[in-house]
């Protein structure tokens, strides 16, 4: 059974970068060419995606964060990492890796969550 | 940038009721690629239907999706104590993938 495990700091200085990495297990990373998610939800309220990657290193970004987002894959440890720049106490949430069903951008696995709290 | 507006903000009913949950979109959601998702506290976002109302692997078939263009329902036939949650919709269609504001189903 595939399973997606989150890691990276919980607390990061404002204007430093943020980075996570999303370590797969139990399943492919690269069988197909799908996107997979980030996805952060800010303490008590809703979900917001942040971008999306492929293994082949395909990404599209939400244009908020755009100009500092940058994601990247290593394919020989099935992983895929997240980097934000220049954060602020507003990117303090919970930050979710997932994986897409197939070509279509829902999100049917996902890990539990890594709680990053910009503070300094 | 496709809106998803989700009503009520908050559903108070009993265990054994029906739930009816709206999503509604600011544009016409292509093929139909509108996602269900319920969130129990501390915990990640489960996947209940996605295409509208294709049931994800697991899910039990008290939960369906119905709806197409701009807006769309999912349905709780009977509620179960673990259905007490808050639950999303998500728009893939277009990007910047987007997500409604949730509605909380709570125990009246």
């Amino acid at each position: 059974q595939l399973r997606l495990q989150g890691s990276g700091p919980g607390l990061v200085k404002p204007s430093e970068t943020l980075s996570l990495t999303c370590t797969v297990s139990g399943g492919s990373f690269t069988s197909s060419d799908y996107y997979w998610g980030w996805v952060r939800q800010p303490p008590g309220k809703g979900l917001e995606w942040i971008g999306s990657i492929s293994y082949s290193g395909g990404t599209y970004y939400h244009p908020s964060h755009k100009s500092r987002v940058t994601m990247s894959v290593d394919t020989s440890k099935n992983q895929f990492s997240l980097h934000l720049s220049s954060v602020t106490a507003a990117d303090t949430a919970v930050y979710f890796c997932a994986r897409p069903v197939g070509r279509e951008d829902a999100f049917d696995v996902w890990d539990q969550g890594t709680l990053v709290t910009v503070s300094s | 940038e496709i809106v998803l507006t989700q009503s009520p903000g908050t559903l108070s009913l009993s265990p054994g009721e029906r739930a009816t949950l709206s999503c509604r979109a600011s544009q016409h959601v292509g093929s139909n690629y509108l996602a269900w998702y319920q969130q129990r506290p501390g915990q990640a976002p489960r996947l209940l239907i996605y295409g509208a109302s294709s049931r994800a692997t697991g899910i039990p078939d008290n939960f369906s999706g119905s709806g197409s263009g701009t807006d769309f329902t999912l349905t709780i036939s009977r509620l179960e104590p673990e259905d007490f949650a808050v639950y999303y919709c998500q728009q893939y269609a277009s990007s910047p993938l987007t997500f409604g504001g949730g509605t909380k189903v709570e125990i009246k």
